[in-house]
């Protein structure tokens, strides 16, 4: 019974490259939320997918970032021409239903570390 | 405005004393989750113990607790009996859900040292 599936586990990139981001939900999860970690700070929220759907985009820059969560594989964390201020950990969490009892805890992945050269 | 607020950026503790990690928080939604997460230095974020807003005892999970005083706004975590392998940083996080939007969110994390 895996957990949240990430990969890649690091990712390095140069400046102007674009990043790609994987993240596999807890088997049954259909609700996939992305978070952004900088060096020493808490997270901070980027973006809420169901299956073929963004629900909640709100935390995520408006050029060069998109999400998607397509009804088949993966949800992808995807940024275009990449700047040493995106460095960070990106986390991906899911959970089993939206909101209720017993499906409010958010399952993490053990992130994605990008360094931008 | 700052939703959660955590004032202790960094502690330091005794082996095997109890710890208690402050956790304030805001909303104005009678419907609310609270968690309390840990992450150690290898960068993956563990869940810990979670209190609804309508939960009427405290949230309790082998030594961690949750110090959940609704009216004050606040939802301390307590670690009993400290452990050398609870040096990590510890978040507190908040979960509202209205209409369409749900997300939780987190405060900036206290930095737990224990001393052996």
């Amino acid at each position: 019974n895996a957990g949240v599936m990430q990969n890649p586990r690091h990712l390095v990139r140069r400046r102007g490259q674009e990043a790609r981001l994987r993240c596999s939900p807890m088997k049954g999860h259909s609700h996939v939320y992305w978070y952004r970690q900088l060096p020493e700070e808490g997270l901070k929220f980027m973006v809420y997918l169901q299956k073929e759907n963004i629900i909640d985009e709100s935390g995520m820059p408006k050029e060069r970032f998109s999400a998607e969560f397509p009804k088949e594989g993966p949800s992808i964390l995807r940024i275009q021409q990449v700047v040493r201020g995106d460095s960070a950990a990106y986390f991906c969490a899911s959970s089993l239903e939206r909101y209720g009892a017993g499906a409010n805890v958010l399952t993490f992945g053990a992130g994605s570390r990008l360094t931008v050269l | 405005a700052q939703k959660i607020t955590q004032t202790q950026p960094g502690m330091f503790v005794q082996e095997k004393e109890a710890v208690t990690l402050d956790c304030t928080y805001d909303t104005s939604d009678p419907s609310y989750g609270l968690f309390w997460y840990k992450q150690p230095s290898s960068g993956e974020m563990i869940f810990l113990i979670y209190q609804g807003s309508y939960d009427q005892q405290n949230a309790t999970e082998g030594r961690y607790s949750l110090n959940f005083q609704k009216a004050r706004k606040s939802a301390n975590l307590v670690i009993s009996a400290s452990q050398l392998g609870d040096s990590a940083m510890y978040f507190c996080a908040m979960r509202e859900a209205r209409g369409r939007d749900d997300k939780i969110i987190f405060g900036k994390g206290t930095r737990l040292h224990i001393l052996p």
